[in-house]
């Protein structure tokens, strides 16, 4: 059974500080990873992807993939109040009928306090 | 922007009913798929399309069916509804796996279901 862990949280940091989210995947050839940001009661917006080991920036966010570890993290820097949201994490399957499917974590809620 | 729409936002249907939910997108995305989403169970994906009359079962396919007669148009229907499929119903599409890896999934807003 393929499996995306995250912390279900709630991760609390102060406004201005670096949040970091992370994330561990069991399918060694997962080949693209996702973060979404979904705020209560919204759905989910797509905010970050990425394929190659190493860092990713877009603005504030910093997406971080190591795939000897299987592992991927979100870096939000510069956190405000309005980052507070649940954060889930996604894996693209690789093989047979499933391909294109995501496999989603539970997510992390963040909440970053003024 | 890639926009997918829902046909309701809330729904309030009665136990028995047949129940139709649909999902339009507009970007001629050849993937799409529907998902619930329950607290502390995460996004579970319950059927998905690859193409124009082509679905696939996902992980919780008991108790629904669908319909994609056109490429933007995926149909989730609840044959019968019942209180265990009240829920956070969403729709998302996707370009195809043949287009690259680095696409992921956009999501319609949700079509909030109570059955009573």
């Amino acid at each position: 059974q393929k499996e995306v862990e995250q912390n279900s949280g709630p991760l609390s940091v102060p406004e201005g500080a670096i949040a970091s989210l992370n994330c561990t995947y069991s399918d060694r050839v997962s080949q693209s990873f996702f973060w979404y940001r979904q705020y209560s009661g919204k759905s989910p917006e797509l905010i970050m992807s990425i394929y190659s080991n190493g860092d990713k920036e877009d603005g504030r966010f910093t997406a971080q993939l190591n795939k000897a570890s299987q592992y991927v993290s979100l870096l939000i820097r510069d956190s405000q109040p309005s980052d507070s949201a649940t954060y889930l994490c996604a894996v693209k399957e690789n093989y047979g009928g499933s391909q294109g499917n995501l496999i989603f974590g539970k997510g992390t809620k963040l909440s970053v306090k003024p | 922007d890639v926009k997918v729409t829902q046909s309701s936002r809330y729904l309030v249907k009665r136990t028995g009913e047949k129940v139709f939910l649909e999902c339009v997108q507009d970007m001629d995305h050849e993937n799409m798929f529907w998902y619930r989403q329950d607290p502390g169970l995460g996004l579970r994906l319950i059927y998905f399309s690859y193409d124009v009359k082509m679905k696939e079962k996902g992980d919780i396919p008991e108790g629904y069916s669908v319909s994609r007669e056109k490429k933007e148009r995926f149909s989730l229907i609840l044959e019968s509804a019942s209180t265990n499929q009240t829920s956070m119903y969403l729709c998302a599409s996707s370009l195809s796996i043949l287009a690259g890896g680095l696409f992921g999934q956009y999501f319609g807003p949700g079509t909030r279901l109570t059955v009573l």
